[in-house]
């Protein structure tokens, strides 16, 4: 039981850039959320994914971010043209609907 | 590991009354955080403390956080409907990674009408 697996850990990207941040969900689980998280300040709800479906998007900025969760393969929250105000941890959470989401390591993106 | 773990992890109340979530760690931490999840819903952050902080307010939420204990409690006091939902605590731990967080496995609080 692997848990919840974010990649990369760490990335740099100079302004302009795309990002990719990955997030593979604990097996049996096929809800995802993702989170920002900048320093010193809590969580960020992002958006909330069941598989091939966004189901809220409330909390993604109106442009530049996108997230997808395909049938196979992991979750990608991906961030076009990058802008220095895009660095922070990026948090990835799964469950099966029912229980407590469990909580990936996170991606650090810094924009250089 | 240095896992919040909340306490207790289900809590039923009558609607009115004052809930009462604890919350204890291992290690060194730089904050702690208090989070609310209502069903089938993401995460909304509700407070921060930090490690030199004891006690903060936010409307109907009071934190408090003993770093000599390694615990913190989170108090709701005139409790209504809407505050059903799962509560988590999260650290920030000082040994590196500073923006890293780890959960605790949440409270489920229900508020009866």
């Amino acid at each position: 039981n692997a848990g919840v697996m974010q990649n990369p850990r760490h990335l740099v990207r100079r302004r302009g850039q795309e990002a990719r941040l990955r997030c593979s969900p604990m097996k049996g689980h096929s809800h995802v959320y993702w989170y920002r998280q900048l320093p010193e300040e809590g969580l960020k709800f992002m958006v909330y994914l069941q598989k091939e479906n966004i189901i809220d998007e409330s909390g993604m900025p109106k442009e530049r971010f996108s997230a997808e969760f395909p049938k196979e393969g992991p979750s990608i929250l991906r961030i076009q043209q990058v802008v220095r105000g895009d660095s922070a941890a990026y948090f990835c959470a799964s469950s099966n609907g029912q229980g407590s989401p469990t909580f990936g390591s996170g991606t650090r993106l810094t924009v250089v | 590991s240095q896992q919040g773990e909340e306490d207790p992890q289900a809590l039923s109340i009558q609607e009115g009354e004052n809930a009462t979530m604890n919350c204890s760690y291992k290690t060194s931490i730089n904050n702690l955080q208090w989070y609310r999840q209502n069903s089938g819903r993401g995460l909304v952050h509700l407070i921060l403390i930090r490690s030199n902080e004891r006690e903060k307010h936010s409307g109907r939420l009071r934190v408090t956080l003993d770093t000599s204990k390694k615990s913190s409690s989170l108090l709701i006091t005139a409790s209504r409907a809407a505050d059903t939902a799962s509560y988590f605590c999260a650290t920030v731990y000082s040994g590196g990674g500073a923006d890293g967080l780890t959960f605790g496995k949440g409270t489920h609080l229900i508020i009866q009408p």
